[in-house]
Protein backbone atom coordinates (compact mmCIF):
# COMPACT_ATOMS: atom_id res chain seq x y z
CA UNK A 1 0.00 0.00 0.00
CA UNK A 2 1.18 3.29 -0.84
CA UNK A 3 0.63 6.87 1.18
CA UNK A 4 1.37 10.25 0.72
CA UNK A 5 2.25 13.03 3.79
CA UNK A 6 2.06 16.75 2.53
CA UNK A 7 3.52 19.25 5.04
CA UNK A 8 1.33 22.00 5.43
CA UNK A 9 -1.94 22.52 3.86
CA UNK A 10 -1.29 26.56 2.62
CA UNK A 11 2.22 27.57 1.97
CA UNK A 12 2.65 31.99 1.37
CA UNK A 13 5.49 33.17 -0.69
CA UNK A 14 6.27 36.65 -1.94
CA UNK A 15 6.38 36.87 -5.67
CA UNK A 16 10.29 36.26 -6.44
CA UNK A 17 10.86 33.95 -4.02
CA UNK A 18 12.09 30.49 -3.60
CA UNK A 19 8.69 27.83 -3.63
CA UNK A 20 9.13 25.09 -1.70
CA UNK A 21 5.75 22.49 -1.39
CA UNK A 22 6.65 19.09 1.05
CA UNK A 23 5.87 15.70 0.41
CA UNK A 24 6.94 12.52 1.65
CA UNK A 25 5.31 9.15 0.89
CA UNK A 26 5.22 5.62 1.56
CA UNK A 27 5.23 2.58 -0.53
CA UNK A 28 6.07 -1.14 0.14
CA UNK A 29 7.71 -1.22 -3.85
CA UNK A 30 9.48 1.01 -5.25
CA UNK A 31 7.61 3.92 -6.30
CA UNK A 32 6.04 6.29 -9.01
CA UNK A 33 5.81 10.13 -7.69
CA UNK A 34 3.60 12.71 -9.34
CA UNK A 35 3.19 16.43 -8.58
CA UNK A 36 0.05 17.70 -9.57
CA UNK A 37 -1.67 20.90 -9.69
CA UNK A 38 -5.24 22.68 -9.78
CA UNK A 39 -6.12 25.82 -10.61
CA UNK A 40 -9.48 27.06 -9.49
CA UNK A 41 -12.73 25.38 -11.17
CA UNK A 42 -9.90 23.20 -13.26
CA UNK A 43 -8.90 19.13 -13.23
CA UNK A 44 -5.13 18.23 -12.53
CA UNK A 45 -3.02 18.79 -14.14
CA UNK A 46 0.38 17.26 -14.41
CA UNK A 47 3.81 19.19 -12.91
CA UNK A 48 6.11 16.45 -13.51
CA UNK A 49 6.61 12.78 -12.15
CA UNK A 50 9.33 10.78 -11.29
CA UNK A 51 9.70 6.71 -12.57
CA UNK A 52 13.11 5.75 -12.72
CA UNK A 53 16.17 7.30 -14.07
CA UNK A 54 17.45 10.55 -12.98
CA UNK A 55 16.41 11.38 -9.69
CA UNK A 56 15.72 15.58 -10.49
CA UNK A 57 12.61 15.99 -12.51
CA UNK A 58 11.89 19.26 -14.15
CA UNK A 59 8.32 19.76 -15.07
CA UNK A 60 6.55 22.48 -16.77
CA UNK A 61 6.39 26.22 -15.11
CA UNK A 62 9.83 26.08 -14.09
CA UNK A 63 8.97 23.47 -11.11
CA UNK A 64 11.31 20.39 -10.56
CA UNK A 65 11.42 18.38 -8.17
CA UNK A 66 14.17 15.46 -6.43
CA UNK A 67 13.18 12.31 -5.09
CA UNK A 68 15.48 10.96 -2.15
CA UNK A 69 14.78 7.31 -1.24
CA UNK A 70 17.04 7.67 1.40
CA UNK A 71 14.72 10.44 2.85
CA UNK A 72 11.07 8.94 1.13
CA UNK A 73 10.84 12.36 0.24
CA UNK A 74 9.42 14.27 -3.13
CA UNK A 75 9.71 18.32 -2.67
CA UNK A 76 8.66 20.45 -5.08
CA UNK A 77 10.63 23.63 -5.90
CA UNK A 78 10.27 26.35 -8.11
CA UNK A 79 12.79 29.17 -7.82
CA UNK A 80 11.46 31.97 -8.46
CA UNK A 81 7.81 32.37 -7.39
CA UNK A 82 5.07 34.05 -9.98
CA UNK A 83 1.26 35.27 -9.43
CA UNK A 84 0.14 32.68 -11.72
CA UNK A 85 1.74 29.99 -9.86
CA UNK A 86 -0.83 30.65 -7.18
CA UNK A 87 -2.80 27.14 -7.66
CA UNK A 88 -3.20 23.99 -5.05
CA UNK A 89 -0.60 20.97 -5.40
CA UNK A 90 -1.12 17.38 -5.15
CA UNK A 91 1.56 14.95 -5.00
CA UNK A 92 0.95 11.43 -5.90
CA UNK A 93 2.54 8.09 -5.47
CA UNK A 94 1.74 4.55 -7.13
CA UNK A 95 3.76 1.32 -7.28
CA UNK A 96 5.40 0.36 -9.85
CA UNK A 97 3.47 -2.01 -11.67
CA UNK A 98 1.60 -2.31 -14.99
CA UNK A 99 -1.46 -1.63 -12.92
CA UNK A 100 -1.23 0.67 -10.05
CA UNK A 101 -3.60 3.62 -9.17
CA UNK A 102 -2.32 6.87 -7.61
CA UNK A 103 -3.11 7.82 -4.35
CA UNK A 104 -3.06 11.49 -3.86
CA UNK A 105 -1.78 13.78 -0.79
CA UNK A 106 -4.35 16.17 0.30
CA UNK A 107 -3.26 19.23 -1.04
CA UNK A 108 -0.83 22.43 -0.53
CA UNK A 109 -2.70 25.66 -1.35
CA UNK A 110 0.12 28.22 -2.32
CA UNK A 111 -0.71 31.97 -2.16
CA UNK A 112 1.76 34.86 -3.58
CA UNK A 113 2.02 38.00 -2.56
CA UNK A 114 2.79 40.56 -4.78
CA UNK B 1 -7.67 21.05 -22.31
CA UNK B 2 -6.65 17.73 -21.11
CA UNK B 3 -9.55 15.96 -23.77
CA UNK B 4 -11.37 13.95 -21.09
CA UNK B 5 -14.87 15.09 -21.30
CA UNK B 6 -17.21 15.29 -18.17
CA UNK B 7 -20.89 16.04 -18.01
CA UNK B 8 -22.68 17.55 -16.41
CA UNK B 9 -20.16 20.35 -14.83
CA UNK B 10 -23.15 21.36 -12.52
CA UNK B 11 -25.97 19.05 -10.69
CA UNK B 12 -27.78 20.05 -7.92
CA UNK B 13 -29.99 17.64 -6.30
CA UNK B 14 -32.36 16.23 -3.31
CA UNK B 15 -31.24 13.60 -0.85
CA UNK B 16 -32.38 10.39 -1.75
CA UNK B 17 -32.29 10.47 -5.14
CA UNK B 18 -29.90 9.03 -7.99
CA UNK B 19 -27.65 10.95 -10.58
CA UNK B 20 -25.25 9.76 -13.31
CA UNK B 21 -22.26 11.25 -13.95
CA UNK B 22 -20.91 10.86 -17.53
CA UNK B 23 -17.11 10.72 -18.97
CA UNK B 24 -15.52 10.37 -22.00
CA UNK B 25 -11.43 9.47 -21.87
CA UNK B 26 -9.06 10.72 -24.07
CA UNK B 27 -9.01 9.34 -27.14
CA UNK B 28 -6.84 6.19 -27.35
CA UNK B 29 -6.91 5.80 -23.63
CA UNK B 30 -8.09 2.62 -22.34
CA UNK B 31 -8.31 3.04 -18.40
CA UNK B 32 -10.90 5.52 -16.78
CA UNK B 33 -10.59 6.32 -13.05
CA UNK B 34 -12.96 7.86 -10.87
CA UNK B 35 -11.85 10.69 -8.09
CA UNK B 36 -13.86 12.57 -5.10
CA UNK B 37 -12.82 15.47 -4.16
CA UNK B 38 -13.61 17.27 -0.94
CA UNK B 39 -12.70 19.44 1.63
CA UNK B 40 -12.38 17.06 4.30
CA UNK B 41 -11.41 14.08 2.67
CA UNK B 42 -9.30 15.25 -0.37
CA UNK B 43 -9.08 13.66 -3.78
CA UNK B 44 -10.38 9.96 -2.62
CA UNK B 45 -9.99 7.39 -5.20
CA UNK B 46 -13.15 5.64 -6.91
CA UNK B 47 -13.01 2.77 -8.68
CA UNK B 48 -10.85 2.35 -12.42
CA UNK B 49 -11.68 0.42 -15.22
CA UNK B 50 -9.23 -0.59 -17.95
CA UNK B 51 -11.08 -1.44 -21.09
CA UNK B 52 -14.55 -2.96 -20.23
CA UNK B 53 -13.55 -4.23 -16.81
CA UNK B 54 -13.14 -3.38 -13.03
CA UNK B 55 -9.10 -3.29 -12.52
CA UNK B 56 -9.70 -1.56 -8.98
CA UNK B 57 -11.83 -0.24 -6.32
CA UNK B 58 -10.75 2.40 -3.92
CA UNK B 59 -13.30 3.69 -1.34
CA UNK B 60 -16.67 3.29 -3.02
CA UNK B 61 -19.82 3.21 -1.43
CA UNK B 62 -22.19 0.50 -1.89
CA UNK B 63 -24.90 3.12 -3.01
CA UNK B 64 -22.39 4.11 -5.78
CA UNK B 65 -21.44 1.84 -9.22
CA UNK B 66 -19.89 2.25 -12.66
CA UNK B 67 -19.26 0.59 -15.66
CA UNK B 68 -17.38 1.15 -18.44
CA UNK B 69 -18.94 0.89 -21.88
CA UNK B 70 -17.73 -1.04 -25.35
CA UNK B 71 -16.82 3.32 -26.54
CA UNK B 72 -14.72 3.25 -23.40
CA UNK B 73 -17.26 6.04 -22.16
CA UNK B 74 -17.63 5.80 -18.57
CA UNK B 75 -20.60 6.53 -15.63
CA UNK B 76 -20.74 6.94 -12.30
CA UNK B 77 -24.05 6.11 -10.85
CA UNK B 78 -24.54 7.80 -7.10
CA UNK B 79 -27.87 6.69 -5.46
CA UNK B 80 -29.69 7.36 -2.02
CA UNK B 81 -27.83 10.29 -2.13
CA UNK B 82 -26.65 11.69 1.32
CA UNK B 83 -25.87 15.73 2.06
CA UNK B 84 -22.34 14.08 2.81
CA UNK B 85 -22.00 12.98 -0.99
CA UNK B 86 -21.51 16.85 -2.07
CA UNK B 87 -18.38 17.37 -3.82
CA UNK B 88 -16.57 17.58 -7.08
CA UNK B 89 -16.29 14.22 -9.19
CA UNK B 90 -13.23 13.66 -11.37
CA UNK B 91 -12.73 11.58 -14.03
CA UNK B 92 -9.22 10.67 -15.45
CA UNK B 93 -8.11 8.51 -18.24
CA UNK B 94 -4.87 7.22 -18.96
CA UNK B 95 -3.62 4.74 -21.55
CA UNK B 96 -2.01 2.31 -19.11
CA UNK B 97 -1.48 2.35 -15.18
CA UNK B 98 0.79 3.90 -13.56
CA UNK B 99 1.47 6.51 -16.11
CA UNK B 100 0.41 10.06 -16.44
CA UNK B 101 -3.65 10.87 -15.34
CA UNK B 102 -5.21 13.29 -17.35
CA UNK B 103 -8.00 14.58 -15.62
CA UNK B 104 -11.71 16.12 -16.82
CA UNK B 105 -12.57 19.17 -15.22
CA UNK B 106 -15.01 17.55 -12.39
CA UNK B 107 -18.63 16.89 -12.33
CA UNK B 108 -20.10 19.58 -8.99
CA UNK B 109 -22.64 17.61 -7.22
CA UNK B 110 -24.57 19.22 -4.48
CA UNK B 111 -27.14 17.17 -2.44
CA UNK B 112 -29.34 19.57 -0.77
Amino acid sequence: AQSVTQLGSHVSVSEGALVLLRCNYSSSVPPYLFWYVQYPNQGLQLLLKYTTGATLVKGINGFEAEFKKSETSFHLTKPSAHMSDAAEYFCAVSANSGYSTLTFGKGTMLLVSP
Amino acid sequence: DSGVTQTPKHLITATGQRVTLRCSPRSGDLSVYWYQQSLDQGLQFLIQYYNGEERAKGNILERFSAQQFPDLHSELNLSSLELGDSALYFCASSLLSAGELFFGEGSRLTVL
